[in-house]
């Protein structure tokens, strides 16, 4: 089974400090990707890579920056939190194939900003 | 404009009941459909994927796609309390090619099987 790690489940932060949020997938997947999760707004796709070092903003990209140095570790950067990051956020990653394949996600990481 | 559309409920069925969700979709040429299961306070996991016109049974799920009318369907069969949970609607955007298995997501489904 692939398994999908996110190194926190609960986190607290201040407005301002920078907040790493980590992902492992032990399943060799070229893809990963950084989700937010919010009520009534569903799943937003905020980056994704294709490849180590490679990057591309999703669809809600502003305030996060990503970082992907090893095939297996998809790092999700808030450069300065805010209030209005406090979300659920999951990690997921796919293999690459001939038609797309499926997303499998980590366990998720609730993130409160105060 | 959204891309993906559910009605997010809730919708309550119950036990033993037909469990009927709906998604349509705004891009035409997406090629990938996938229902995703989410339980409260968890994450989503996979129950059924399609990817051609008609139909695709799996146990007590049928996914239904009909591309012409841009709408993807999933039933579930003899409902159980154990299904209720919100269900997650995913499209398969056509980006020159390939998408690298980026997902667009309808907002969800509610359900509720109630005893």
């Amino acid at each position: 089974d692939v398994k999908v790690t996110q190194s926190s489940r609960y986190l607290v932060k201040r407005t301002g400090e920078k907040v790493f949020l980590e992902c492992v997938q032990d399943m060799d997947h070229e893809n990963m990707f950084w989700y937010r999760q919010d009520p009534g707004l569903g799943l937003r796709l905020i980056y994704f890579s294709y490849d180590v070092k490679m990057k591309e903003k999703g669809d809600i990209p502003e305030g996060y920056s990503v970082s992907r140095e090893k095939k297996e570790r998809f790092s999700l950067i808030l450069e300065s939190a805010s209030t209005n990051q406090t979300s659920m956020y999951l990690c997921a990653s796919s293999a690459r194939t001939g038609t797309d394949s499926p997303l499998h996600f980590g366990n998720g990481t609730r993130l409160t900003v105060t | 404009q959204k891309e993906v559309e559910q009605n997010s409920g809730p919708l309550s069925v119950p036990e033993g009941a037909i469990a009927s969700l709906n998604c349509t979709y705004s891009d035409r040429v997406s090629q990938s459909f996938f229902w995703y299961r989410q339980y409260s306070g968890k994450s989503p996991e996979l129950i059924m994927s399609i990817y051609s016109n008609g139909d695709k049974e799996d146990g007590r799920f049928t996914a239904q796609l009909n591309k012409a009318s841009q709408y993807v369907s999933l039933l579930i069969r003899d409902s159980q309390p154990s299904d209720s949970a919100t269900y997650l609607c995913a499209v398969s955007p056509n980006a020159g090619g390939t998408s690298y298995g980026k997902l667009t997501f309808g907002q969800g489904t509610i359900l509720t099987v109630h005893p």
